[in-house]
């Protein structure tokens, strides 16, 4: 059961561009979100988080919002770069759990120049 | 470098061998996760470990693989006798505390069985 979805495989944009990439959940119990970044070959890296507690959170080029009530999130960059090419992972971790972090598949974001 | 540290990078193993994974974490961390990524998947709970104990396993298949975080030394997860299926990355994260957030991931190790 896919508790954390990622239902775009690809998202291709141009530079300069705004990048928008989604993520859906179905365990009302997540309060906590956390976007990573992966290029081939290496580790996820961090990108932004957000508490259940709020709606947005904003670090530079990059947005996070989170609609509860749809159980939803998104993660907005703008303006898009072609360093950002990679693999973008959504993950959830549960209230009161053991902090292991739950991750959708990934949406390959490309960006042209 | 002070990054979670896997080693070794690539491991290739025949059916029926033993893979042992090793991971550092970052310094002044001690509590470790271990996560499996299979090809076009996203990642895998394994288990997670701290200092001695294991707190959380319920990713962990039930038969030829274990983990461990002693005192002293790295993280290992270990697979014995190996199947084609266990081919995969496996990536390690650390935090400094339970409730502490993001994980910080290493670069993985990537496994072969011929």
């Amino acid at each position: 059961d896919q508790q954390v979805k990622q239902n775009s495989p690809s998202l291709s944009v141009q530079e300069g561009r705004i990048s928008i990439l989604n993520c859906d959940y179905t365990n009302s119990m997540f309060d906590y979100f956390l976007w990573y970044k992966k290029y081939p070959a290496e580790g996820p890296t961090f990108l932004i988080s957000i508490s259940s507690i709020k709606d947005k959170n904003e670090d530079g080029r990059f947005t996070v919002f989170l609609n509860k009530s749809a159980k939803h999130l998104s993660l907005h960059i703008v303006p898009s770069q072609p360093g950002d090419s990679a693999v973008y992972f959504c993950a959830a971790r549960r209230e009161g759990g053991s902090e292991k972090l739950v991750f959708g598949k990934g949406t390959k974001l490309t960006v042209n120049p | 470098n002070a990054g979670v540290m896997q080693n070794p990078r690539h491991l290739v193993r025949r059916r029926g061998q033993e893979a042992r994974l090793r991971c550092s974490p970052m310094k002044g961390h001690s509590h470790v996760y271990w996560y499996r990524q299979l090809p076009e998947e996203g990642l895998k709970f394994m288990v997670y470990l701290q200092k001695e104990n294991i707190i959380d396993e319920s990713g962990m298949p039930k038969e030829r693989f274990s983990a461990e975080f002693p005192k002293e030394g790295p993280s290992i997860l270990r697979i014995q006798q190996v199947v084609r299926g266990d081919s995969a990355a496996y990536f390690c994260a650390s935090s400094r505390d339970r409730a502490d957030q993001p994980q910080h991931f290493g670069d993985g190790t990537r496994l072969s069985i011929l």
